[in-house]
């Protein structure tokens, strides 16, 4: 079946900009995550949802991030007012919940940002 | 909070032989799940091996298997017969397991490259 998609897949925007990114999980995944990659900070996780609770932004590094996930499916990244060290590659992960097989997180390619 | 350390930023090995990548891990947790995740140049992370705490077995995969010492904290991934498709970043990964969807906190990557 289909995997993870992510759009775009690269990204290039001046600083002070907003830019949102999208992901698209894999077909009955009720779990999504976001984790940052970047030179100097390695994986970060930033942000997960996991069906209608309330989502896990404790990995937000500011304010200018958020995310919301739409209807239990399609989650957009939004970065505001962008700054240089956000450039990085920023990655999509969908898993089943758990509470049976291993929750799995299974990855899309990824948006590389670059902030000029 | 949870760590996961690997020691070797670099590593090589020549095609048709082995190689085992380590990883450490401190947690207080008992249960928990391990990952090794690649990376090839593509950017996308390709998962390689799974394994979960409370079983002593060692999961293998193919060419992959693990030593897994849970006393010790340790995760080590071992290939046999190198393939130059091998060739990525590999990432030693931990999650809690909550019974639900849980993120995950990566080491900082071993870079494996197969030679001929």
């Amino acid at each position: 079946g289909a995997g993870v998609s992510q759009s775009p897949s690269n990204k290039v925007t001046e600083k002070g900009k907003d830019v949102e990114l999208r992901c698209d999980p894999i077909s009955g995944h009720t779990a999504l995550y976001w984790y940052r990659q970047s030179l100097g900070q390695g994986l970060e996780f930033l942000i997960y949802f996991q069906g209608n609770s309330a989502p896990d932004k404790s990995g937000l590094p500011s304010d200018r991030f958020s995310a919301e996930r739409t209807g239990g499916s399609v989650s957009t990244l939004t970065i505001q007012r962008t700054q240089q060290e956000d450039s990085a590659v920023y990655l999509c992960a969908s898993s089943t919940s758990g509470g049976g097989p291993i929750p799995t997180q299974y990855f899309g390619p990824g948006t590389r940002l670059t902030v000029l | 909070a949870q760590t996961v350390t690997q020691s070797q930023p670099e590593m090589s090995v020549q095609e048709a032989e082995t190689v085992t990548l380590s990883c450490t891990y401190d947690t207080s947790e008992n249960n928990y799940y391990l990952f090794w995740y690649k990376q090839p140049p593509s950017r996308q992370m390709i998962l390689v091996i799974r394994q979960e705490a409370y079983k002593q077995q060692n999961a293998t995969e193919n060419r992959f298997s693990v030593n897994f010492q849970k006393a010790a904290k340790s995760f080590s991934l071992k290939i046999s017969d190198s393939q130059l498709g091998d060739t990525a970043m590999y990432f030693c990964a931990f999650m809690r397991d909550t019974g639900t969807a849980s993120k995950l906190t990566f080491g900082t990557g071993t870079r494996l490259q197969v030679t001929l």
